[in-house]
C-alpha cells in the first residue's frame, strides 16, 4: 500500500519562495510526481522525480530522497497565478496514489 | 487532439438511481484511471485499466463498476447511488514513455464530473 503525507495550507507573498514538503511510504516505487490544481479545475502535471536529487524547471524545482521517503516542491518568484493546490503523487506499479494536497495562497 | 473527454460535467441523482460517467481519450494511451475527489481531500483511485479488456480495483471501488472494451473508452457505472458518492470524479489516461520523460507515467486528466446524490 501507499501512504502520502502533506501539510495542508500556507500563505506567501508575491515574489517570495515557498517549499512544499511530501513524505511517503510505498511498497513499490516508479517515481514521484507533483501536480498543480487550481480551484474547480483538473490537476496538471508539474514535475517528475525518479532518482535522488533536484530537478529544475523554470520557477519550479522538485527534490527527491528515496531513502528518506521525502520530496519537496520549491516555488520561486511567486506569482498570483500560483495560488493553487499542489498534489504530491507516488507511482507504485502504474497506480498513482495522491496526497491530500497543499493549498498555497499568494497575496500581494 | 481533444485529450481526455468526460461527460456529463454536472449531474444530480436521487438515492438509488444509476448512471454512467463517460470517459474517452484520443491519445492512444494504454492506461486509464478513475479518481474521486472530495472537498479538501486528495484524489482516491476507484478503478484503473492497463489496456482493453483489463480492469482492476483501486482504493475505493465499492459501489462502482467499469469496463474497457476499447482502448479509447473507460466508462464508470454507479449502481444504486448513495449520498456518500457525492464527489468530483476525474478520469485520466497515460501512456508509457509519454512526452519527453521516458518511463514516466504522466497522467492527463479530464475536466471532471461533479456528481451530487440527494
Amino acid at each position: 500500500g501507499q501512504n502520502i503525507d502533506q501539510p495542508t495550507e500556507m500563505t506567501a507573498t508575491e515574489g517570495a519562495i515557498v517549499q512544499i514538503n511530501c513524505t511517503y511510504q510505498t511498497s513499490g516505487f516508479n517515481g514521484l510526481f507533483w501536480y498543480q490544481q487550481h480551484a474547480g479545475e483538473a490537476p496538471t502535471f508539474l514535475s517528475y522525480n525518479v532518482l535522488d536529487g533536484l530537478e529544475e524547471k523554470g520557477r519550479f524545482s522538485s527534490f527527491l530522497s528515496r531513502s528518506k521517503g521525502y520530496s519537496y516542491l520549491l516555488l520561486k518568484e511567486l506569482q498570483m497565478k500560483d495560488s493553487a493546490s499542489y498534489l504530491c503523487a507516488v507511482d507504485g506499479n502504474n497506480r498513482l496514489a495522491f496526497g491530500k494536497g497543499n493549498q498555497v495562497v499568494v497575496i500581494p | 487532439n481533444a485529450g481526455v473527454t468526460q461527460t456529463p460535467k454536472f449531474r444530480i441523482l436521487k438515492i438509488g438511481q444509476s448512471m454512467t460517467l463517460q470517459c474517452a481519450q484520443d491519445m492512444n494511451h494504454n492506461y486509464m484511471y478513475w479518481y474521486r475527489q472530495d472537498p479538501g481531500m486528495g484524489l482516491k483511485l476507484i478503478y484503473y485499466s492497463v489496456g482493453a479488456g483489463i480492469t482492476d480495483k483501486g482504493e475505493v471501488p465499492n459501489g462502482y463498476n467499469v469496463s474497457r472494451s476499447t482502448t479509447e473508452d473507460f466508462p464508470l457505472r454507479l449502481e444504486l447511488a448513495a449520498p456518500s458518492q457525492t464527489s468530483v470524479y476525474f478520469c485520466a489516461s497515460s501512456g508509457p514513455g509519454q512526452g519527453a520523460i521516458p518511463g514516466a507515467n504522466v497522467l492527463t486528466f479530464g475536466a471532471g464530473s461533479r456528481l451530487t446524490v440527494l
